[in-house]
């Protein structure tokens, strides 16, 4: 079973909402990151959680507030979002964080809109 | 700094091979690999290959990797309209890079 689920599939915010984006794997992963891609782009880093840890944040504003509750779960908690927050928000997971050797494996994301 | 590049575009008439080429700069990258990603989807990982690989085949699925011109092609045999998608280039090192994508456009 390689499959990362997301829900939502679709959320719909205001600016001054507090909302909750969710991933799941049970592959036994210990790497789970999150991506954000706008149309017709490539994804792009946001954060990385190692063995339930923070390893990487790729300079993301802290209205956008990861949390990995435990190896099988990622959460993205959103605040105070802007207009231009509106994407893809696509999870993914790996076995390890380990140089070029981990293959990550993408849930179908979350498509975030902004009002 | 690390750059994949593909092309933007790929039109190609059912039933032809499809063949999508994508160029790396970073020579330390271990794994390179496409991703498939269809209208509103996620990212589906088609297939990796290992850097010390020349070609990796997967049923209609061809890699090849020339590892000195840092090229990989990804060719798809007999494409079928549920080929219709955007293909990501990608190389990992300490995380993974991905080229913009290449539409690929299946003609009737």
């Amino acid at each position: 079973d390689t499959e990362v689920t997301q829900t939502p599939k679709h959320l719909v915010m205001g600016m001054t909402n507090k909302k909750s984006l969710k991933c799941e794997q049970h592959m036994g992963h210990r790497a789970m990151y999150w991506y954000k891609q706008k149309a017709k782009k490539p994804p792009e880093l946001m954060f990385v959680y190692s063995y339930e840890k923070l390893s990487i944040n790729e300079s993301v504003p802290s209205r956008f507030s990861p949390e990995c509750p435990n190896s099988s779960l990622l959460n993205l908690h959103l605040h105070a979002l802007q207009p231009e927050d509106s994407a893809l928000y696509l999870c993914a997971s790996s076995p390890q964080i380990r140089t070029g050797t981990d293959t990550q494996y993408f849930g179908p994301g979350t498509r975030l809109t902004v009002l | 700094g690390e750059d994949v590049e593909q092309s933007l575009f790929l039109s190609v008439r059912e039933g032809d091979s499809s063949v999508i080429n994508c160029t790396y700069t970073d020579s330390s990258s271990t794994y390179l690999y496409w991703y498939k990603q269809e209208p509103g989807a996620g990212l589906q990982l088609l297939t990796y290959i290992f850097s010390n690989m020349d070609m990796k085949q997967d049923q209609r699925l061809t890699v090849l990797l020339n590892k000195k011109d840092k090229h990989l092609s990804l060719r798809i045999a007999d494409t079928q309209t549920g080929d219709s998608a955007i293909y990501f280039c990608a190389e990992s090192d300490d995380k993974i890079i991905f080229g913009k994508g290449t539409r690929l456009h299946i003609l009737p």
